[in-house]
This record gives structure tokens, sequence and C-alpha cells, in this order.
């Protein structure tokens, strides 16, 4: 059973219009991630919630914003695509920002700009 | 500034043969490093998770040992299958940056039938 879900799998925008990911979670995790991860290169971390406490990481563009409007529910919103923008978007959850615990991943969101 | 590197960037070897990748970070100060596989285009799967206190931990045909002091990891995987190809990455998360995790790039594995 899938516990940690993003949606869609796969988005294409056109360069410069909005698009917003989605990703939900089962597990009833505090902690909520967002990473970039462009082909063949490491998972960079954009952000993430501690319940609703953000944290923004220094290098990610203003381009990137992200809200939290549950424990269950966490959407990344890219305001004017670049083309360098394309990339997989994963979402991962942990049980606390203290705990020793793993974080999970979902399947990730590909997203294409045309 | 935690810097991981994983060697080789791809291995290729024949079916039932045993194998370790390599992965390297340069602060010690870590909380625990977390092994994880990558299917093409899916996400990441979380397989082993070592805290800074152990040496290793086993699951199945994988193993994982860690020697924080000298910055380094590796993964063992047993008697291989054609199953277990994937991109394997390892990242760690330090002890001064809260949940961030610092991923290597990952070693590409094939295992040929």
């Amino acid at each position: 059973d899938a516990m940690v879900i993003q949606n869609p799998r796969y988005q294409v925008t056109q360069f410069g219009k909005p698009v917003t990911l989605s990703c939900s979670q089962t597990l009833n995790h505090n902690v909520m991630y967002w990473y970039q991860q462009k082909s063949s290169q490491a998972p960079k971390l954009l952000f993430h919630y501690y319940d609703k406490d953000f944290n923004n990481e220094a290098d990610t563009p203003d381009n990137f914003q992200s809200r939290r409007p549950n424990t269950s529910f966490c959407f990344l919103d890219i305001r004017s695509p670049g083309l360098g923008d394309a990339a997989m978007y994963l979402c991962a959850t942990s049980r606390g920002r203290g705990s020793n615990q793993p974080q999970h991943f979902g399947d990730g969101t590909r997203l294409s700009i045309l | 500034k935690q810097e991981v590197t994983q060697i080789p960037a791809a291995l290729s070897v024949p079916e039932g043969e045993n194998l370790v990748l390599n992965c390297s970070f340069t602060d010690s100060a870590i909380y625990n490093l977390q092994w994880f596989r990558q299917d093409p285009g899916k996400g990441l799967t979380s397989l082993l998770l070592i805290q800074s206190s152990q040496r290793e931990q086993t699951s199945g045909r994988l193993n994982a040992s860690l020697d924080k002091s000298s910055g380094r990891s590796t993964l063992y995987i047993a008697a291989s299958q054609p199953g277990d190809s994937a991109t394997y990455l390892c990242a760690v998360r330090r002890e001064t940056s809260g949940s961030r995790l610092t991923f290597g790039e990952g070693t590409q594995l094939t295992v040929n039938p």
C-alpha cells in the first residue's frame, strides 16, 4: 500500500505557466520534504515542513513555493517554470525532526517544460 | 559542507556474484546514514538505515557497514539477481543539519542474467 503518494506521476507545463505538484501521506508523519532530482544527479532538498513550520533551503529559488494545509498534504508550487526546472520532484516524510527514523519517499512527479 | 561520493558510478556484474558498493562522506559528524534504491523513473526506496552508533545493519541479502571515523560506508549485496538492477544511493544526515539528507549521486548497478 502506497504510503507517500504523489500526483500526477507525469506533468507537462509550458514555459512560464504556473504548476502545482501534490503529495499526500498516510503515515501521519510530522515532517514532509520536497526534493528536486535532475537526470543522473543526487536529489537536492528544496524545503521541508516540520508540522506547520516551514524551512526553506538557502539556495532554493524564489520561484518555488510550498503549502501544507494539513498533516496529510503538501504542495509544491512553481510560479514561473523555466526550462531548467525540468526534473523529477520527490516528496518524502519522516516521523520527526529529532527522530532517528528513515525518510519515506513517494514515486515522484516528472515535470517537463515545453 | 558535507560532500558524499559514491564509487563506482556504474557497475555491471553477472548474476550470482557478491558485490560491494562504496560511499564516502567528508564530515564524520553524522547522525545516521541511509541506503536507498531507485528504479528508473521511480522514487527512492529505503533499504537500510545505520545510526551513527552502529557498525552495520542487515536485511536479507543486504548488509551495510559504517565506519564513521573514516567517513565510509559500504553496501554488500550477496548472490546478486537481475532484479537487483537499479541505482543505489547513500545519504547522510549531519548532526547539525536537522532533518536534511545529503545524497551521493548513486551507483547504477546492472546484474546480467
